[in-house]
């Protein structure tokens, strides 16, 4: 099924403990996002990635680094948790130029005690 | 500043209710989306919009430019129909990559 697909889909972290979300896309878009939901405050935007080999912050970086391995993948870490990072974490894709539909992942929800 | 506003927050209706939910921006936009959000669920894809009107179903979404402004109509709703709906304008690449969101629209179809 074509689409973007993330994991995990969910986990609990201990303060300090590191982690990575995987997401790819089967779609060649070159554009892709990491968002995280918080109750009240809707989707903001942590990292981008205009294109392979290009990563740019986003409104909420701190505490997050992103790698684009590749067209097809985008993985966004999270080097020391902490609890002010439990949220729901949305990957996404669009294509580019003529602007498509977004697609999302399902999801990761991240909770750190 | 909110340069995407949704309203109603939150929208209670009865099964069969024509629904409304409207979409105001503030900013330059290529296109607006409207997504879908079930609870606990993944963020789906309802339109994407840069004039005019679009109709899926029971579902139709118009936008005005001009105005600024896009609304999301259900027509016969149904409990499914229940979940947040998200309004998102892609904002030309601003720095903030290139979509924008409202903070939600929290719709619930009683039977």
């Amino acid at each position: 099924n074509a689409g973007v697909t993330q994991t995990p889909k969910f986990q609990v972290l201990k303060t300090g403990q590191s982690m990575t979300l995987q997401c790819a896309q089967d779609m060649n878009h070159n554009s892709m996002y990491w968002y995280r939901q918080d109750p009240g405050m809707g989707l903001r935007l942590i990292y981008y990635s205009a294109s392979e080999g290009t990563t740019d912050k986003g409104e909420v970086p701190n505490g997050y680094n992103v790698s684009r391995l590749n067209k097809r993948e985008f993985s966004l870490r999270l080097e020391s948790a902490a609890p002010s990072q439990t949220s729901v974490y949305f990957c996404a894709s669009m294509g580019v130029g003529g602007r498509t539909e977004a697609f999302f992942g399902q999801g990761t929800r991240l909770t750190v005690v | 500043k909110n340069e995407v506003e949704q309203s109603p927050q939150n929208l209670t209706a009865q099964e069969g209710e024509f629904i409304t939910i409207n979409c105001s921006y503030s900013v330059g936009i290529s296109a607006l989306h409207w997504l879908q959000q079930h609870p606990g669920g993944g963020i789906v894809s309802l339109f994407m919009l840069s004039s005019g009107k679009k109709k899926h179903g029971r579902l139709i979404a118009t936008i005005n430019i001009q105005e600024k402004h896009s609304s999301l109509h259900i027509t016969a709703s149904h409990p499914r129909d229940s979940a947040v709906y998200i309004c998102a304008v892609d904002n030309y690449g601003g720095s903030q990559g290139n979509l924008i969101f409202g903070k939600g629209t929290k719709l619930s179809v009683k039977p």
